[in-house]
């Protein structure tokens, strides 16, 4: 079945550091790919997404690029902030299916 | 909009109590999903609604759970009785999606539950 493997963290950076999440999946046809952030206390919320091939999603300066070639959708973001600490979650949505990866948390240190 | 709307926020029961979450979804969503989330297990799907009728119920745990949508907004999830390896945030999430197609899900805030 459809799956999505992220790298495990935790991940800690200094303020103004360039951030790196691999994301990559495994899925028959053509899944939309997002991904999604949780803060403490909270649900998760929509960061960003792409549905096709070659899609850049972007927001709030992270970004990612749907990768079919390498079936991958790694989230990037060139300076980090102490208010991006965060849990983050690659997810896929396939044929009546969503799934999340394990999640990986990231603490930025000022 | 609102969003999604969950109650309570927080619940806290003793073994053997029968537990009741419940979930309003986004008006005009179609789709509804319950999740689990731990330390130890991360975020686990429990069930997952698309026009009121169950689609995907492989993760719920035992009998001891259900979930129903008595109507198109609304969906209760029910542990009965509860035991303490059920202490957990449980998160619904609606979605609009069409035939075989999973939309942008949209989380509720999460119903922190613990089981003495």
């Amino acid at each position: 079945g459809d799956s999505v493997t992220q790298m495990e963290g935790p991940v800690t950076l200094s303020e103004e550091a360039f951030l790196t999440i691999n994301c990559t999946y495994t899925a028959t046809g053509y899944p939309s790919l997002f991904w999604y952030v949780q803060y403490p206390g909270e649900g998760l919320q929509l960061l960003l997404k792409a549905t096709k091939a070659d899609d850049k999603g972007s927001n709030k300066g992270f970004e990612a690029t749907y990768r079919k070639e390498t079936t991958s959708f790694h989230l990037e973001k060139g300076s980090v902030q102490v208010s991006d600490s965060a849990v983050y979650f690659c997810a896929l949505s396939g044929n009546n299916d969503m799934r999340f990866g394990a999640g990986t948390r990231l603490t930025v240190k000022p | 909009d609102a969003g999604v709307i969950q109650s309570p926020r927080h619940e806290v029961t003793e073994m053997g109590q029968e537990v009741t979450l419940r979930c309003k979804l986004i008006s005009g969503h179609n789709s509804l999903f319950w999740y689990r989330q731990t330390m130890m297990r991360g975020l686990e799907l429990l069930i997952y609604f698309n026009n009121n009728v169950p689609i995907d119920d492989s993760g719920m745990p035992e009998d001891r759970f259900s979930a129903k949508m008595p109507n198109a907004s609304f969906s209760t999830l029910k542990i009965q009785p509860s035991e303490p390896r059920d202490s957990a945030v449980y998160f619904c999430a609606s979605s609009l999606g069409g035939s075989g197609f999973v939309g942008e899900q949209f989380f509720g805030p999460g119903t922190r539950l613990t089981v003495l």
